[in-house]
């Protein structure tokens, strides 16, 4: 059972263009919701997170949106460059849960001149 | 000045091999964790310790064993290996309870089973 679906798989976003990744999870138990970024042959690197009970969080060109009500939370990347260039995956957190971090299954962007 | 260090980076062994990978971090975290990408990029967690302890333990087969000497470190050791054992197995670091400042991961092992 996957906890925290993601889409789309794959993206491919203009050079400027805004690029929106969805995720959706079901256990309200969760009580933090990160996004982690990983390039070819390295580790995940936390982006941004955000806490259940507030609704945007925004750093620099990126920003989180949060819905608790409908269990679902979105990345978008403003101005979209290519190096911006990964795959990105949505999490959860359980911090009662030994900081059990759940991942979605990624998104693969592809940010093109 | 690596935060969370893994070794090897690339590992290629035959079926039936035991191996071990290394995993040590210099963040003064107190809790360490063992994930498994697959060949699609889903990252699933495997094993974490705090403090020496084990505290997550997810339906891992029992041929994987990790141990932590102590709080820096945490190892991974795995017999008899299987060819769906080749994946990048991930080491990560964090505090508990914080999950705010989320997880600092490793640049990853990856495995080969051939």
């Amino acid at each position: 059972q996957q906890q925290v679906k993601q889409s789309p798989q794959s993206l491919i976003v203009q050079k400027g263009g805004i690029s929106i990744i969805n995720c959706a999870y079901e256990n309200t138990a969760f009580d933090y919701f990160p996004w982690y970024q990983q390039f070819p042959g390295k580790g995940p690197a936390l982006l941004i997170a955000i806490r259940p009970d507030v609704s945007e969080k925004k750093e620099g060109r990126f920003t989180i949106s949060f819905n608790k009500s409908a269990k679902q939370f979105s990345l978008h990347i403003m101005d979209s460059q290519p190096g911006d260039s990964a795959t990105y995956f949505c999490a959860a957190i359980l911090t009662g849960g030994g900081n059990k971090l759940t991942f979605g299954t990624g998104t693969q962007l592809k940010v093109e001149l | 000045d690596t935060a969370v260090s893994q070794t090897p980076k690339y590992l290629v062994t035959q079926m039936g091999n035991d191996k071990s990978i290394k995993c040590e971090q210099n963040l003064g975290h107190d809790t360490m964790y063992w994930y498994k990408q697959d060949s699609k990029k889903f990252l699933k967690i495997m094993f974490s310790y705090n403090n020496k302890e084990l505290i997550i333990n997810e339906t891992v087969p029992n041929r994987f064993s990790p141990k932590s000497p102590d709080k820096a470190h945490l190892n991974l050791h795995i017999n008899s290996l299987e060819l769906g054992d080749s994946a990048v197995y991930f080491c990560a670091s964090s505090l508990l309870g914080r999950s705010w400042d989320g997880y600092t991961f490793g640049s990853g092992t990856r495995l080969t089973v051939v």
